[in-house]
């Protein structure tokens, strides 16, 4: 099982410019969610979906946007890119939120010149 | 506020040495509190949880209230410890979890 996609994998972008993260799970799980890590700092939760056809914002959502496309896929996406965004972006699921383990994708490096 | 703080960025020792990787949080009701592991060019894992009370690759963690720490420990390091971890935290039935920064952990020959 390939367990947690996520794509591009590295992304430069021009400041203004628009992208979408995707990542799809292949482990039926009910929750995903989309982490950014900058150098020095612990992951912090951009947005979650705690099951498909929801969604909410994490910690620091400004900037981006989620679609919960169907239970395995969700996507994150950069409306007008800005270089405060360069950072590494981790997808992420569990079977449920709270106590339940995550699984992680491999990350996706964006850099925003 | 609640915060995950991990005072080492680095920490290196001899193989067959104990180690032990520092974790303190604040919060102000009854956490649920994860150790997470990044071996090189792997993804990032779940190693242990402390609702579990597991030991897992020789590493434990105690949970200390009175203290607010929930550190690692091994008592004999293996050169395939080496890695990133990482302390979070979580309150029951939610999706948040809190990171500290991590702790580079060398283990060397």
């Amino acid at each position: 099982n390939a367990g947690v996609t996520q794509t591009p994998k590295f992304q430069v972008l021009k400041t203004g410019q628009s992208m979408t993260l995707q990542c799809a799970q292949d482990m039926n799980h009910n929750s995903m969610y989309w982490y950014r890590q900058d150098p020095g700092m612990g992951l912090r939760l951009i947005y979650y979906s705690a099951s498909e056809g929801t969604t909410d914002k994490g910690e620091v959502p400004n900037g981006y946007n989620v679609s919960r496309l169907n239970k395995r896929e969700f996507s994150l996406r950069l409306e007008s890119a800005a270089p405060s965004q360069t950072s590494v972006y981790f997808c992420a699921s569990s079977v449920a939120g709270g106590t339940g383990e995550l699984f992680f994708g491999e990350g996706s490096r964006l850099t925003v010149l | 506020a609640q915060r995950v703080t991990q005072p080492e960025k680095l920490l290196s020792v001899f193989k067959g040495a104990p180690v032990e990787l520092k974790c303190n949080y604040s919060y102000s009701g009854s956490p649920e509190l994860f150790w997470y592991v990044q071996y090189s060019r792997q993804r990032l894992q779940l190693l242990l949880r402390h609702i579990s009370r597991e030991s897992i690759k020789g590493f434990t963690a105690d949970l200390n209230k009175g203290e607010t720490s929930f550190h690692l420990k091994k008592p004999f390091a293996q050169e395939e410890d080496s890695a990133m971890y990482y302390c979070a935290l979580t309150r029951d039935s939610n999706y948040q979890l809190i990171w500290g920064a991590g702790t580079k952990l060398i283990i060397k020959p």
